[in-house]
């Protein structure tokens, strides 16, 4: 069965410190791990994928198989980092639907 | 990339009857996904519509609550029948990727059951 845990629902910060929302999987293959973000009405839309190795807005996450974790991490949090963040995942071959995990709110308190 | 739009963006609906989503693409593309989103909730995969075959429902979702169609490969639509307050959701439009590329996702239909 594939399953992605986000385990925190919220996530409160203050500007400058470091941020890291938690993303567990479980996937029998080798899955493709994402980050999406949603921002305050505004559409859901992609943040970084595992495979890029890409650091995007400053966040970066690595994906570690043995522990099966896709943590997304920021060394320092800003205001405009406030948003619903969605780990998901899909298969390695692509073609299929991402499964999301509950999502975790981040709230950069300035 | 695609482009994605959805009609209606929102709608307030009464039990028992039916309401029909639209989603249009800017480009041809072969998977489109529609999603649920309950309120304070994740996004969770109603069906996979691939044009020129039959909707593939995940578990808990039926064609006759949920019928989809997909004309072509630039449209389709969701249509939740006889509704009640528990299908009070946001309903995504998403499509796949080509390969390995990424899914997009439309802005939604915040539906309204009262």
């Amino acid at each position: 069965a594939q399953r992605v845990t986000q385990p925190e629902k919220l996530l409160s910060v203050f500007k400058g410190a470091p941020v890291e929302l938690k993303c567990n999987y479980s996937y029998s293959g080798s899955p493709e791990l994402f980050w999406y973000v949603q921002y305050s009405r505004q559409r859901l839309q992609l943040l970084l994928r595992h495979i890029s190795r890409e650091s995007i807005k400053g966040f970066t996450a690595d994906l570690n198989k043995g522990e099966t974790s896709f943590h997304l991490k920021k060394p320092f949090a800003q205001e405009e980092d406030s948003a619903m963040y969605y780990c998901a995942l899909r298969g390695i071959a692509g073609n299929t639907p991402l499964v999301f995990g509950k999502g975790t709110r981040l709230s950069v308190i300035a | 990339s695609a482009v994605i739009s959805q009609k209606p963006s929102r709608d307030i609906c009464q039990r028992g009857t039916s309401l029909t989503i639209q989603c249009q693409v800017d480009s041809q593309v072969t998977m489109m996904f529609w999603y649920r989103q309950q309120p304070g909730q994740s996004l969770t995969l109603i069906a996979t519509a691939n044009q020129g075959s039959e909707a593939t429902y995940e578990s808990g979702f039926v064609i006759d609550k949920f019928p989809i169609s997909r004309p072509n490969l630039t449209f389709s639509t969701l249509t939740v029948s006889n509704m009640s307050p528990e299908d009070s959701s946001i309903y995504l439009c998403s499509v796949g990727p080509r390969g390995q590329g990424e899914q997009y996702f439309g802005p939604g239909t915040r539906l309204t059951v009262t």
